[in-house]
């Protein structure tokens, strides 16, 4: 199985700033790479896939980028309503598996 | 809109199994797959399997063979997953999300509200 590693494990950041999480897969996944954020008490939902095609309704503040093995999610202009959990995806082979998340606090 | 309702928490003992539903509104059912995904507390996402509505077809997570079975009925926009032989490990709640269409079927672009099981005495 491909294993994802997401870094930080948690994070701490204030209103308005750039925020970059980190997913990091154990061989090459061609870009098959989507993030979800999980609100607390809700559902994950789809912020971006094909690792920088932002999902239908998701604001712009939200980008991806990497290749290969390395992805990266960019907050910009933190909000309130940004605070969760952030899981990324691969899909590039069977299991599909999920990083172990990050959790965004704020400052 | 697309909706996937799940069914309630369930309380369960070990040995026994437990059927979790979800129901889909607002799109084809019969033309996306289903997925099924375990978090269990303080933990991350699993992914379990995947059926295609439209002909039965499906792909399990190895792990979960034996554990868990997915299907689905056409009439009633349904599918469900049964989890059998339950022990502790299976407490957890279990999302169904609907994949994105075509050779994007991986991606899950809609998730239930989740289906509490915990497995106790």
């Amino acid at each position: 199985d491909i294993q994802m590693t997401q870094s930080p494990a948690s994070l701490s950041a204030s209103l308005g700033e750039t925020v970059t999480i980190e997913c990091r897969a154990s061989e090459d996944i061609y870009s098959n790479l989507a993030w979800y954020q999980q609100k607390p008490g809700n559902s994950p939902q789809l912020l971006i896939y094909d690792a920088n095609s932002l999902a239908d309704g998701v604001p712009s503040r939200f980008s991806g980028s990497g290749s290969g093995t390395h992805y990266s999610l960019k907050i910009n202009s933190l909000q309130s309503e940004d605070v969760a959990s952030f899981f990324c995806q691969q899909y590039n082979n069977y299991p599909n598996t999920f990083g172990a998340g990050t959790k965004l606090e704020l400052k | 809109q697309v909706q996937l309702q799940q069914s309630g928490a369930e309380l369960v003992k070990p040995g026994s199994s437990v059927k979790i539903s979800c129901k889909a509104s607002g799109y084809t059912f019969t033309s996306y797959d289903m997925h099924w995904i375990k978090q269990q507390p303080g933990n991350g996402l699993e992914w379990i399997g995947w059926i295609y509505p439209g002909n039965g077809n499906n792909k399990y997570n190895q792990k979960f063979n034996g554990k868990a079975t997915l299907t689905a009925d056409k009439s009633s926009s349904t599918a469900y997953m049964q989890l059998s032989s339950l022990t502790s490990e299976d407490s957890a709640v279990y999302f169904c999300a609907r994949g994105l269409p075509g050779y994007k079927n991986d991606v899950m672009d809609a998730w239930g509200q989740g289906a509490s099981v915990t497995v106790s005495s």
